[in-house]
């Protein structure tokens, strides 16, 4: 009875690094989101995916950050010569299917960019 | 402004008070809206969920919405060292993407 999970749960990287956050969502849930929460903050959306199909990337802060699910199950968010700002924790969250509103919330990956 | 506005807190209460937490929307198109609990260093988890106005309870636990005012709560009866956590409101817009509140601290002291 797996729930989602995530991968590191712990990076610390050096500004400029490029770093790859992985998420495991549960087996069979269709859709996948990632958020970001800051420190103090609630989470905020950064994109969606229906099975492989990334459907809206809306919130994706800038170009550096890019999000795949290629076979529609594993999704890696990728963030490309970190900056300062970008330390937060990431949250990935899956649900069954897209009329599906809850959404199974990942421990989420803390990144620290020093 | 942000599409949902909550009071971050932090909340200090004795155990067996009842608590109320609030938040305000600006989208009057929202339909859904979610409670959730996140314990430190943990994922959110669902709490509570309705649609559209009126109330719901479980356990120690009601919603209320009222959407002629944008306005939604968390009620929590008889509160425990438990509860202690960050509760985070929350509005479904579109795909079912989250729009959440920056989240309450709540801590219930024994």
């Amino acid at each position: 009875g797996a729930g989602v999970s995530q991968s590191p749960r712990y990076k610390v990287a050096k500004r400029g690094q490029d770093v790859a956050l992985r998420c495991d969502p549960i087996s069979g849930h269709v859709s996948l989101f990632w958020y970001q929460q800051a420190l103090g903050q609630g989470p905020e959306f950064l994109t969606y995916f229906q099975n492989e199909a990334q459907l809206d990337k809306s919130g994706l802060p800038s170009d550096r950050f890019f999000a795949e699910r290629p076979e529609g199950s594993v999704s890696t968010l990728k963030i490309q010569r970190t900056q300062q700002e970008d330390s937060a924790v990431y949250l990935c969250a899956s649900s069954r299917n897209i009329a599906q509103e809850t959404q199974y919330f990942g421990p989420g990956t803390r990144l620290l960019v020093l | 402004q942000k599409e949902v506005e909550q009071d971050p807190g932090p909340l200090s209460v004795p155990e067996g008070a009842i608590v109320s937490l609030n938040c305000t929307y600006s989208n009057s198109a929202f339909q859904y809206f979610m409670w959730y609990r996140q314990y430190s260093r943990k994922g959110p988890e669902l709490l509570m969920y309705t649609y559209s106005s009126g109330n719901k309870e479980d356990g120690r636990f009601t919603a209320q919405v009222d959407k002629s005012s944008k306005y939604i709560s968390l009620f929590i009866r008889d509160s425990q060292p438990s509860d202690s956590a960050t509760y985070l409101c929350a509005t479904s817009g579109g795909y079912n993407k989250l729009i959440f509140g920056a989240g309450t601290r709540l801590a219930v002291h024994p």
